[in-house]
């Protein structure tokens, strides 16, 4: 089944550091989105990237595709302590008729200490 | 910016009551979907609605589930008989357009259900 899964489970950063996580997914897609959950809130959508695009930015978001790994990267720079939050990889059924449900991983738990 | 919206933020039942839990999807999106996260768990896909039908659902989503377009704007999840292990937060969501053809997914902040 497709299947984000992140990497790394947890991470701990400092203030102004980079923060990365990685997402893998196990059959085609075509696209993916990462979206963030604050502790006991809803998921807020941060980006989309679609299978035919290597890499996107908003604002300190970059986000990587590579389909031939089947593997995306969330990379945040300069972290402030209100990224602390979840982060998911979700990923949309493509195979047949696509009603369009989401296929989410584990998470990342990103701290930020100040 | 539009966004969805579900009420109640928070309910508590006893087991063996109904609840309804309500959505506002964005107003122009056209698939609407329920979705739940028990407590440390992943985000696990409910049912999908389209074209005032269910286009999908999972295995979750049993006969105490139902889904309703009452009118224009919301979008209800009803479950007949809760049980314990139904307590979890339960998200609404909606796309303009199918995930699968490149659509961002929208979610509402949730209704964290409690039953007791």
């Amino acid at each position: 089944s497709q299947q984000g899964e992140e990497d790394p489970q947890a991470l701990s950063i400092q203030e102004g550091e980079n923060a990365t996580m990685n997402c893998s997914y196990k059959t085609s897609i075509n696209n993916l989105q990462w979206y963030r959950q604050n502790s006991g809130r809803g998921l807020v959508h941060l980006i989309l990237i679609r299978s035919n695009e290597r890499e996107k930015h908003s604002g300190r978001l970059r986000v990587t595709l590579d389909t031939s790994k089947k593997s995306s990267s969330l990379l945040i720079t300069a972290s402030r302590a209100a990224d602390t939050a979840s982060y998911f990889c979700a990923t949309p059924y493509a195979g047949g008729t696509s009603y369009g449900k989401l296929t989410f991983g584990q998470g990342t738990i990103l701290t930020v200490h100040p | 910016e539009p966004e969805v919206t579900q009420t109640p933020s928070h309910q508590v039942t006893q087991m063996g009551q109904e609840v309804i839990l309500r959505c506002v999807p964005i107003s122009n999106h056209l698939y609407f979907y329920w979705y739940r996260q028990i407590l440390g768990q992943k985000v696990e896909f409910l049912v999908s609605f389209y074209n005032n039908e269910i286009s999908e659902k999972s295995e979750i989503f049993d006969d105490q589930f139902s889904v309703e377009r009452p009118d224009g704007s919301n979008f209800t999840l009803k479950i007949r008989s809760t049980k314990l292990e139904d307590s979890a937060m339960y998200f609404c969501a909606s796309n303009r357009g199918g995930s699968g053809q490149g659509y961002e997914q929208y979610f509402g902040p949730g209704t964290r259900l409690t039953v007791t």
